[in-house]
């Protein structure tokens, strides 16, 4: 079965304290790994797709690596913005929609 | 910002009722699909539609059902209402070579009561 986990489900850092998300995934064939920003109450914001392993993305102080089985979301130096649930998904290579398989979420806290 | 906009923001509503939730797609967008966010999970695809036509459905029984408009506007419909519906209702739309579920609205937050 197409499985997404996250890990860990919650994370809290001092500002400053720079971490990583995972994502592992187990899936058939995979087209394509999103990463996305979701605020409480909101529709995702969308960070990154990463197509192929090795590949790299960045965008301000989040940077989102992929590798065959797994994909990082590293956070450097983060600010009390940075504060959101963070959700992975696949998109399978056998799928002929964009429907995207999503993980749990890790929810990132940053204090001051 | 994005250009997709889901109509109510909030809803209650009582078991066995049906609701219907509408979204706008982005300009240009001709692909819009559904998912269901339960509180604490990730979002599970219900299905979507393209040119009008369904394609493509996640394990939804039939009592969801949706519909799109000539203008990529978009509906989804569930009939007989039972309390585990409760959740956000997330819609997102994109074109054929975009990337896919770039854009999501805000969402719908149902609760059946």
């Amino acid at each position: 079965e197409d499985q997404v986990t996250q890990s860990p489900e919650a994370l809290r850092l001092q500002e400053g304290e720079s971490s990583s998300l995972n994502c592992s995934y187990t899936v058939s064939g995979l087209r394509g790994l999103f990463w996305y920003r979701q605020d409480p109450g909101k529709g995702p914001e969308f960070l990154f797709t990463l197509y192929s392993a090795g590949e790299e993305k960045e965008k301000e102080r989040l940077k989102a690596t992929l590798t065959k089985k797994e994909s990082f979301l590293h956070i450097t130096a983060p600010k009390p913005e940075d504060s959101a649930t963070y959700l992975c998904a696949v998109q399978l290579g056998s799928s002929n929609t964009g429907k995207l398989i999503f993980g749990q979420g890790t929810t990132l806290q940053v204090k001051p | 910002e994005t250009g997709v906009t889901q109509s109510p923001t909030h809803l209650i509503k009582t078991r066995g009722q049906q609701v219907t939730l509408r979204c706008s797609s982005q300009s240009g967008h001709n692909t819009v699909s559904w998912y269901q966010q339960a509180l604490g999970q990730g979002p599970q695809f219900i299905f979507q539609y393209y040119r009008e036509e369904e394609n493509g459905r996640g394990n939804f029984p039939p009592r969801f059902s949706g519909l799109q408009f000539p203008n990529y506007s978009s509906e989804l419909n569930v009939n007989a209402l039972e309390l585990d519906d409760s959740a956000l209702y997330l819609c997102a739309s994109s074109s054929p070579r975009g990337v896919p579920e770039a854009f999501f609205g805000q969402g719908t937050r149902l609760t059946v009561v």
